[in-house]
């Protein structure tokens, strides 16, 4: 089956520029959560959603926004970027909740550079 | 919020050496979960222990869950190249009507000929 899939793969962006990520969980799948990754701060959770509703959020400004469609497809957007945001998006489904019992499966991810 | 410190940070051994990763936290974990990561490439998904002092075999690669579920080590039998990436733990937090995983900070694994 097909995995997950994050748009767009790579992309650059300007300071104070806004940007949107997109991402088409595993068939089936209802849960679907973002993380940040960078070589300083590591995997950080951003935010789980689950049936169309934030479930859980991480310790990340305001700037960091999400939502979920009704067919389970995310979209994850950053408002007035900063250099710090420069970093690995990565986007994980899974069946139900995420974490205990269920495996969650990551997509490729969506690397971003802010300049 | 709950801190998952790894060790070592780098490791870089030859081929057909044994090595442990180490996952240490000062939190209780409901379970724990391993993942492998590679370049340009999300994080796969190893193990999930569950049960204090609980041990698991996934070939050459061994996990064992603390008693008190608060650590956790990964110990890989004769290294290969292909088990060269990113090794991460990550603790499960489930609040009831919430749930979300901490990951570790990261061992990164490098097995050369």
């Amino acid at each position: 089956k097909a995995g997950v899939t994050q748009t767009p793969r790579y992309l650059i962006k300007t300071r104070g520029q806004q940007v949107t990520l997109s991402c088409s969980p595993i068939s089936g799948h209802r849960s679907v959560s973002w993380y940040q990754q960078t070589p300083g701060q590591g995997l950080q959770f951003l935010f789980e959603y689950f049936s169309e509703t934030q479930r859980n959020k991480g310790n990340f400004p305001g700037r960091f926004s999400g939502r979920q469609f009704s067919n389970s497809r995310s979209e994850m957007n950053v408002s007035t970027l900063e250099l710090g945001d420069s970093a690995l998006y990565l986007c994980a489904s899974s069946l139900v909740v995420a974490g205990f019992g269920n495996t969650i499966y990551f997509g490729e991810g969506s690397w971003l550079t802010v300049v | 919020t709950q801190l998952l410190e790894q060790s070592p940070q780098f490791l870089s051994i030859q081929e057909g050496e044994n090595l442990t990763v180490y996952c240490n936290s000062s939190s209780v974990f409901s379970s724990l979960q391993w993942y492998r990561q590679e370049p340009g490439e999300g994080p796969v998904l190893l193990v999930t222990v569950v049960t204090g002092g609980e041990v698991k075999k996934l070939k050459r690669l061994t996990f064992q869950f603390g008693d008190a579920r608060k650590d956790s080590s990964l110990h890989i039998t004769a290294a290969q190249p292909g088990d060269t990436g990113l090794y991460l733990c990550a603790g499960f937090e489930n609040t009831g009507t919430a749930s979300k995983l901490t990951f570790g900070t990261g061992t990164r694994l490098q097995v050369t000929l």
